[in-house]
C-alpha cells in the first residue's frame, strides 16, 4: 500500500507559487525524493532532501522535517510548462525508492 | 551521451502469452529498477538488481520475473500475460547517489 500521502491535485495561475505537502511513514527512511512527469513522459528527478531543512534549485526548492515524517516541494513563479504531476519518493536504507500517488499541477494563465 | 532505452515503446499482447520487455543502459551503473505506473497508485517497484546476477523482487512481483546477465541490460519477463498487467512500465537506473534515479521512456503494454 501508499506509504506516502500528497494531495491529488492542485490548480494555480502563472506566477503563483504552489506548495505541494508530503507525509510518508518512517519505517526504514532515509530521505525524501520528488520527481516531476509530464503527461505520457518519464518521470524526471528534481530535489532531494536527506536532512531536515530547505533545499533549493532555483525555482524549485523542497523541505524535509523528519521530526513531523513530513516535507513539501515548493513551486515558485509558476509557469505553464510546470504543468505536470509530482511525485514525492521515500528513499529507504536499502535504496529502494517508494513513490506517492503523485500531485497533478495544473498551470493557468 | 549516455541513455537509458526501453524496448518495445508500445506492445498488445494476449492473455497466456510470454512478453519480455528490454531495459538498456549505457551509463554502467549497477542499480536498476523496472516499475509500473497505473492511474491512482503512482509507480510501483516490481523488481530490481543491484549488480551482475543480482535480482529482488519489489513490492507487485507476483507474476514477473528478472535476470542480469550484464550491467547494461535489465529485462522484464512476463510470463503469462493477465489483462492486470496492462500498464505503462518504466526502466530505471541509478548509482552513486541513489536518490537520483533515471528514467526510461516506458512501455505502454495492453494485455486483451
Amino acid at each position: 500500500g501508499q506509504s506516502l500521502e500528497q494531495p491529488s491535485e492542485v490548480t494555480a495561475v502563472e506566477g503563483a507559487i504552489v506548495q505541494i505537502n508530503c507525509t510518508y511513514q518512517t519505517s526504514g527512511f532515509y530521505g525524501l525524493s520528488w520527481y516531476q512527469q509530464h503527461d505520457g513522459g518519464a518521470p524526471t528527478f528534481l530535489s532531494y532532501n536527506a536532512l531536515d531543512g530547505l533545499e533549493e534549485t532555483g525555482r524549485f526548492s523542497s523541505f524535509l522535517s523528519r521530526s513531523d515524517s513530513y516535507g513539501y516541494l515548493l513551486l515558485q513563479e509558476l509557469q505553464m510548462k510546470d504543468s505536470a504531476s509530482y511525485f514525492c519518493a521515500r528513499l529507504t536504507r536499502d535504496y529502494k525508492l517508494s513513490f506517492g500517488a503523485g500531485t497533478t499541477v495544473t498551470v493557468r494563465a | 551521451d549516455a541513455e537509458i532505452t526501453q524496448s518495445p515503446r508500445h506492445k498488445i499482447t494476449e492473455t497466456g502469452r510470454q512478453v519480455t520487455l528490454a531495459c538498456h543502459q549505457t551509463w554502467n551503473h549497477n542499480n536498476m529498477f523496472w516499475y509500473r505506473q497505473d492511474l491512482g497508485h503512482g509507480l510501483r517497484l516490481i523488481h530490481y538488481s543491484y549488480g551482475v546476477q543480482d535480482t529482488n523482487k519489489g513490492e507487485v512481483s507476483d507474476g514477473y520475473s528478472v535476470s542480469r546477465s550484464n550491467t547494461e541490460d535489465l529485462p522484464l519477463t512476463l510470463e503469462s500475460a493477465a489483462s492486470s498487467q496492462t500498464s505503462v512500465y518504466f526502466c530505471a537506473s541509478s548509482e552513486g547517489q541513489r536518490e537520483t534515479q533515471y528514467f526510461g521512456p516506458g512501455t505502454r503494454l495492453l494485455v486483451l
